[in-house]
């Protein structure tokens, strides 16, 4: 079985901090996705990864930064936290070629 | 933007009836379709994918699609309470796996 990890299901942060949500991954896949889950706007694409120290732009990547620096892990960075950025975040990830993506369990970011 | 729409519901459907849920997508050069549960408060998961045009069967749940119409339904037969969520649906985008997904239709099964 697939399973995808996040670091926290349930974070609270202040304006103006730096964010790290982690995803790791225990399938050797190639891709790796961040989105956001927001009522009425359904999942949106931040980043995606399709190898070790590549990223891509999804939609919305403003106000986020991405690492991957080993294969089974994904990092989404929040520069400065602000009101806006309060949404489910989401991380998935998918076999080179195939476009299956398993997702993780959530992290729930609200800043105040 | 490539763009895949579904009804936001609530459909609302009794115990052990079907239930049919619909996505249209806009982007000619799709070739992949999946659908994906979620739970209020859980993340998406797999239920169904298809990649050709017809019918796709799996337990209680049938999958089609319709290239030259550019649909895709899933139909979920002896529906149960359980079967209450949020159905997305999502199409490839033609590049590096991506997937464009819906905004999703929220079922509810009623006793």
């Amino acid at each position: 079985d697939v399973k995808v990890t996040q670091s926290s299901r349930y974070l609270v942060k202040r304006t103006g901090e730096k964010v790290f949500l982690e995803c790791v991954q225990d399938m050797d896949h190639e891709n790796m996705f961040w989105y956001r889950q927001d009522p009425g706007l359904g999942l949106r694409l931040i980043y995606f990864s399709y190898d070790v120290k590549m990223k891509e732009k999804g939609d919305i990547p403003e106000g986020y930064s991405v690492s991957r620096e080993k294969k089974e892990r994904f990092s989404l960075i929040l520069e400065s936290a602000s009101t806006n950025q309060t949404s489910m975040y989401l991380c998935a990830s998918s076999s080179g070629g195939m476009e299956t993506q398993y997702f993780g369990p959530g992290t729930r970011l609200l800043v105040l | 933007q490539k763009e895949v729409e579904q009804n936001s519901g609530p459909l609302s459907v009794p115990e052990g009836a079907i239930a049919s849920l619909n996505c249209t997508y806009s982007d000619r050069v799709s070739q992949s379709f999946f659908w994906y549960r979620q739970y209020s408060g859980k993340s998406p998961e797999l239920i169904m994918s298809i990649y050709s045009n017809g019918d796709k069967e799996d337990g209680r749940f049938t999958a089609q699609l319709n290239k030259a119409s550019q649909y895709v339904s899933l139909l979920i037969r002896d529906s149960q309470p359980s079967d209450s969520a949020t159905y997305l649906c999502a199409v490839d985008t033609g590049t590096a796996s991506k997937l464009t997904f819906g905004t999703g239709t929220r079922l509810q099964v009623t006793l």
